[in-house]
């Protein structure tokens, strides 16, 4: 089956550098993927969309300058928190589209744990 | 404006019996749903979905009812094991390979 593989797992950073979260689809091609953030307890938010070689369509409320979104191949996607600070500490989620799951394409990733300190 | 919702953060079953989790939506233009299971600090893994032209969908334990006049959906679980216990999630998008907007989703624990 689709495998989305997100690195790292788990980052800690010190405020104000910038960290950032690659995205990789391992088995097929992932013309589209999604990120999202999740807070403890909450739901999963979607943050964006990206398109492979396309910039990346922000849902309202999320900053692109502060969250770069770069697609730039049919298997990889990142995304880059600049000047992070500790209200960005989240568990941030990327998930894939396949033509070739029976889900209708939407693979997700194991996360990754943002602790800004 | 919280497009899809899970009224009930949480829900506690006896194991062997029926788990019954409900999700309502607001937009109508939505044309497929998804149900996922996740875990703390782990992506969430797809269970079933169902069209919204289709009122049923079942695979071995966990069937999805759908009911578009109410706008709600549900999924049963039967019977329901312990290792059911985790966060429950709907997700529901308006195209094909269109974005999933998620449920608050619920937290179901399923006792011995």
């Amino acid at each position: 089956g689709a495998v989305v593989s997100q690195h790292p797992s788990r980052v800690i950073c010190k405020s104000g550098t910038s960290v950032k979260i690659e995205c990789r689809s391992l088995d097929f091609q992932a013309t589209t993927m999604f990120w999202y953030r999740q807070f403890p307890k909450q739901s999963l938010m979607l943050m964006a969309t990206s398109n492979e070689g396309s910039k990346a369509t922000y849902e309202q409320g999320v900053e692109k300058d502060k969250f770069l979104i770069n697609h730039a191949s049919l298997t990889l996607s990142t995304l880059t928190v600049t000047s992070a600070h500790p209200e960005d500490s989240s568990f941030y989620i990327c998930s894939a589209i396949s033509v070739t799951t029976g889900n209708y394409g939407y693979t997700f990733g194991s996360g990754t744990r943002l602790t800004v300190v | 404006d919280q497009q899809v919702k899970q009224n009930s953060p949480s829900l506690s079953v006896q194991e062997g019996r029926i788990s019954i989790l409900n999700c309502d939506y607001t937009n109508s233009m939505f044309d497929y749903f998804l149900w996922y299971k996740k875990y703390p600090a782990e992506g969430p893994t797809f269970l079933i979905s169902i069209s919204s032209i289709k009122d049923k969908n079942e695979d071995g334990r966990f069937t999805v009812f759908l009911n578009k006049s109410a706008k709600h959906l549900s999924l049963h679980i039967v019977p329901s094991q312990p290792g059911d216990s985790a966060v429950y999630f709907c997700a529901a998008r308006k195209d094909q390979g269109g974005k999933l907007i998620f449920g608050q989703g619920t937290e179901l624990s399923v006792k011995p």
